[in-house]
């Protein structure tokens, strides 16, 4: 069982240069969320999806986009990577019940140079 | 709007003593759900519990214990007897109903730290 699968662990950018973190999951979640961990800090939700073809911005989604054509699969873009970028993003999945636990992958840790 | 409050930035005790990781909360919703999750050095978050906001009994799981209390808005988390495999970073959160969907709010963290 995979789970909630992210793509990269680590990456190092340049400034204003653009990247997609990938996320799958093979639980046939509807919902799906993007999340930055900054250091020291609690997550803060950047983008989430409710379903395939569905996507609304959370607390911080300036500098990010997110798609969502398939049920497994909800990339995160940056363009035009800024220092302020700099933290752990992680991916997670639900259920469709309103007592659902988030399912987490294992974080993509970014630094924008 | 919803606000997870963990005051407690850093904690440090010795192995085998209890420690408790206090967390406040503000919400409007009458239904709710409250979440504790770990955060190991590795990285990744792990559940531990989730309680609805109707049930507030306590919840004990090995050496792991839930005290909820509705009336202060506090959602407590005791580790009895800690062991150095519990040094983490443990997280609160909150669930709300964001733009129709359903989104948890995290608290800062505490960062508990057991001394051999």
């Amino acid at each position: 069982n995979a789970g909630v699968t992210q793509t990269p662990k680590f990456r190092i950018l340049k400034i204003g240069q653009s990247m997609t973190l990938q996320c799958t999951q093979d639980m046939n979640h509807n919902y799906m969320y993007w999340y930055r961990q900054d250091p020291g800090m609690g997550l803060k939700l950047i983008y989430y999806s409710v379903g395939a073809g569905i996507t609304d911005k959370g607390e911080v989604p300036n500098g990010y986009n997110v798609s969502r054509s398939t049920t497994e699969d909800f990339p995160l873009r940056l363009e035009l990577a800024a220092p302020s970028q700099t933290s752990v993003y992680f991916c997670a999945s639900r259920g469709g019940g309103s007592n659902e636990k988030l399912f987490f992958g294992s974080g993509t840790q970014l630094s924008v140079l | 709007a919803q606000k997870v409050t963990q005051a407690q930035t850093e904690i440090s005790v010795v192995e085998k003593e209890d420690v408790t990781l206090d967390c406040v909360y503000e919400t409007r919703d009458t239904t709710y759900y409250l979440f504790w999750y770990k955060q190991p050095p590795s990285g990744e978050l792990v559940f531990l519990i989730r309680r609805n906001s109707f049930d507030e009994q306590n919840e004990i799981s090995g050496r792991y214990s839930w005290n909820f209390q509705k009336s202060t808005s506090s959602f407590n988390f005791t580790i009895t007897a800690s062991q150095v495999v519990d040094s983490a970073v443990y997280f609160c959160a909150l669930s709300e109903i964001y733009r129709g969907a359903q989104k948890l709010v995290f608290g800062q963290g505490t960062r508990l730290t057991i001394n051999p």
